[in-house]
C-alpha cells in the first residue's frame, strides 16, 4: 500500500533555481493538497485540487504554481526559489466527501541556499 | 475561510497524568473536525475526526475529544499519558473543501 508518496525526500537548492516537487497517490482520491510546515507555524495551505483540472489556491500561493493532469498526480512547481521557500513540504489526498480526512505523505525537507 | 487556533504551543505533562490539547476554531459553515498527530520525521496520521452525529469522538490510542458548537472548541484528551504519546499535534477544520490546520502543540511526556 503506497498511498501518498512524494519525491524527492531532501533537496537543496540555489536562489533562483527551480524545481518541481512530485506527489503522487494510488488511492483514487479526487482531493489533493499541497501544505509547507514551518516552526511553530503548522501547515500552511499552498494549492489544493478537487479533481483532474482543477486546482485552487489556498492561504500562501505566492510563488509556487501547480497542475493536475490526472487524479494520481499533483506536481508543485517553485520556479524561482527564494530563501523564504526552504520549509517541508507535505502533499495530501483525500476522497473528496465532505467528511474525509486527508492522507499524508512523508515530506520533502527544501533548502534554498 | 475557516481557521484553527491551539492554545500552548508546548504541553508537559508525566506519564500517567491527564493530556488536554486545546483547540478553538472559526467557520462560516459547519464544520468538519480533526487532530492529526506528527512523529519526528514524519507524515502527519489521524487520531480522529468529528463530522456530524455525537459530538463525543473516540480516536486512536485512546484518545478523544469533544465537538462543543457554543465554545467553538474541539479539544483533545487522554485520560493518562503514556511515553510514546510524545509528538506534535494539530487540530484541523475543513468547510469541505480544503483543509487548515492550527499551528500544533509539542506534547512532551516526562517519566
Amino acid at each position: 500500500n503506497a498511498g501518498v508518496t512524494q519525491t524527492p525526500k531532501f533537496r537543496i537548492l540555489k536562489i533562483g533555481q527551480s524545481m518541481t516537487l512530485q506527489c503522487t497517490q494510488d488511492m483514487n482520491h479526487n482531493y489533493m493538497y499541497w501544505y509547507r510546515q514551518d516552526p511553530g507555524m503548522g501547515l500552511k495551505l499552498i494549492y489544493y485540487s478537487v479533481g483532474a483540472g482543477i486546482t485552487d489556491k489556498g492561504e500562501v500561493p505566492n510563488g509556487y504554481n501547480v497542475s493536475r493532469s490526472t487524479t494520481e498526480d499533483f506536481p508543485l512547481r517553485l520556479e524561482l526559489a527564494a530563501p523564504s521557500q526552504t520549509s517541508v513540504y507535505f502533499c495530501a489526498s483525500g476522497a473528496g466527501t465532505v467528511n474525509t480526512e486527508a492522507f499524508f505523505g512523508q515530506g520533502t525537507r527544501l533548502t534554498v541556499v | 475561510a475557516q481557521s484553527v487556533t491551539q492554545l500552548g504551543s508546548h504541553v508537559s505533562v508525566s506519564e500517567g497524568a491527564l493530556v488536554l490539547l486545546r483547540c478553538n476554531y472559526s467557520s462560516s459553515v459547519p464544520p468538519y473536525l480533526f487532530w492529526y498527530v506528527q512523529y519526528p520525521n514524519q507524515g502527519l496520521q489521524l487520531l480522529l475526526k468529528y463530522t456530524t452525529g455525537a459530538t463525543l469522538v473516540k480516536g486512536i490510542n485512546g484518545f478523544e475529544a469533544e465537538f462543543k458548537k457554543s465554545e467553538t472548541s474541539f479539544h483533545l484528551t487522554k485520560p493518562s499519558a503514556h511515553m510514546s504519546d510524545a509528538a506534535e499535534y494539530f487540530c484541523a477544520v475543513s468547510d469541505g473543501n480544503d483543509m487548515r490546520f492550527g499551528a500544533g502543540t509539542r506534547l512532551t511526556v516526562k517519566p
